[in-house]
């Protein structure tokens, strides 16, 4: 049983460039999460959904796309990828709202 | 609007001290998290409440409905207790984006 996997753990992109995130889960979760942590915030909400072909906008969305086309995966694209999205984003699982969140490791990106 | 507060934001405790991190919200909520957050960065559910108490070995979990407040108690402190600890509400409307973060507070427990 993994738990909640991401990939990559470190990125580096130049301004402009795409990318996806990568994040999947084992638990047969229903709901997943992106969130990005940056430095004396709180974690933020990025894209969430609460199951397969269901997905919704958190507090920061813009610039980044998501689908859930299985229950157990969810990426996070970056569309063009700017210097204001450095930072650390954590994906989480959890069988509804408000049931305790599953955090995956992490993956630091950076953008120059 | 939903906010959640934390305090201290910083904490730095002998080993064995009793600590206490404090979080509170500003409108009713349907549960709060307590997450722990390691040096290396992983994040771990420590608990989930909506009334009372929680105990999982030295840690201790309280939350006060009617005063919107919730603490985190740490006995015996230990330097492996060394953390970011996050409180998170489940605002009212239980979706997802309900579910709003404190800051954190740091917590270093020395030797």
């Amino acid at each position: 049983n993994a738990g909640v996997t991401q990939t990559p753990k470190f990125q580096v992109l130049k301004t402009g460039q795409s990318m996806t995130l990568q994040c999947a889960q084992d638990m047969n979760h229903e709901y997943m999460s992106w969130y990005r942590q940056d430095p004396g915030m709180g974690l933020r909400l990025i894209h969430y959904s609460v199951g397969a072909g269901i997905t919704d906008q958190g507090e920061v969305p813009n610039g980044y796309n998501v689908s859930r086309s299985t229950t157990e995966d969810f990426p996070l694209r970056l569309l063009s990828a700017a210097p204001s999205q450095t930072s650390v984003y954590f994906c989480a699982s959890s069988y509804g709202a408000p049931t305790e969140q599953f955090f995956g490791p992490g993956t630091r990106l950076t953008v120059l | 609007k939903n906010e959640v507060e934390q305090s201290p934001q910083n904490l730095t405790a002998q080993e064995g001290e009793f600590i206490t991190i404090n979080c509170s919200y500003s409108v009713g909520i349907s549960a709060l998290h307590w997450l722990q957050q390691h040096p290396g960065g992983g994040i771990v559910s420590l608990f989930m409440l909506s009334s009372g108490k929680k105990k999982h070995g030295r840690l201790i979990a309280t939350i006060n409905i009617q005063e919107k407040h919730s603490s985190l108690h740490i006995t015996a402190s230990h330097p492996r207790d060394s953390a970011v600890y996050i409180c998170a509400a489940f605002f009212y409307g239980g979706s997802q984006g309900n579910l709003i973060f404190g800051k954190g507070t740091k917590l270093s427990v020395k030797p």
